[in-house]
């Protein structure tokens, strides 16, 4: 069964750290790349940050540029968000979510990846509060 | 970077059908991809429409998704409403790195 779980959630007090893991299982996980997408509470959606299946490419919200950085472990099949300089507007679910695989389309010539940008698997979240 | 506009929230009866609407605030609709999200109450978001149109298996036929380039804005259509269908429903689109969502509708079938 695919499967992403999310936990390292937490009460923290604004200024502190806190680091999310994410366990994936049921599928190749270094072959998809991931994001995290976290959602305050009564609130709706907000994208965080995603990184490609081999890290080259990292991506991250304004909102949260410079105080988190996302990293993975491909040998442990498992997706990471530190988080540094907590808020309390930083208080949300945080989603791991998997961004569906490329497909392959070719013509008489060459080949190359078509990407998609859209989000195929969830995690359940973990839930983080900022707060003194 | 642009925004994505929804309805706060929509209603209709059992059997009916609703359409949910999100507004591009710049750039073309067209320009990107536009895909739909259901999240049930405390349940993680699902893919009901990727591609603006396409749905992923499983999903039902009763979920529809188009775009408008006149409104510059996307539509996800349920007919035959069911009151599991009773859910928010969020919008999402891509462009320059960039995951952009709706605010979110919540739609309630009475």
């Amino acid at each position: 069964e695919v499967q992403l779980v999310e936990s390292g959630g937490g009460l923290v007090k604004p200024g502190g750290s806190l680091r999310l893991s994410c366990a994936a299982s049921g599928f190749t996980f270094s072959s998809y790349s991931m994001n995290w997408v976290r959602q305050a509470p009564g609130k709706g959606l907000e994208w965080v940050s995603s990184i490609s299946s081999s890290s080259s490419y990292i991506y991250y919200a304004d909102s949260v540029k410079g105080r988190f950085t996302i990293s993975r472990d491909n040998a442990k099949n498992s997706l990471y968000l530190q988080m540094n300089s907590l808020r309390a507007e930083d208080t949300a679910v945080y989603y791991c979510a998997r961004i569906r695989a490329p497909r392959v389309d070719c013509s008489s010539t060459s080949c190359y990846n078509y990407y998609y940008y859209y989000m195929d698997v969830w995690g359940k979240g973990t839930t983080v509060t900022v707060s003194s | 970077n642009f925004m994505l506009t929804q309805p706060h929230s929509v209603s209709e009866s059992p059997g009916k059908t609703v359409t949910i609407s999100c507004t591009r605030s710049s750039g073309s609709i067209a320009s990107n991809y536009v895909q739909w999200y259901q999240q049930r109450p405390g349940s993680s978001p699902t893919t009901v429409i990727y591609e603006d149109n396409q749905r992923p298996s499983g999903v039902p036929d009763r979920f529809s998704g188009s775009i408008d380039s006149s409104s510059n804005s996307a539509s996800l259509t349920i007919s035959g409403l069911k009151t599991e269908d009773e859910a928010d429903y969020y919008c999402q689109s891509y462009d320059s790195s960039n995951w952009v969502f709706g605010g979110g509708t919540k739609l309630t079938v009475l």
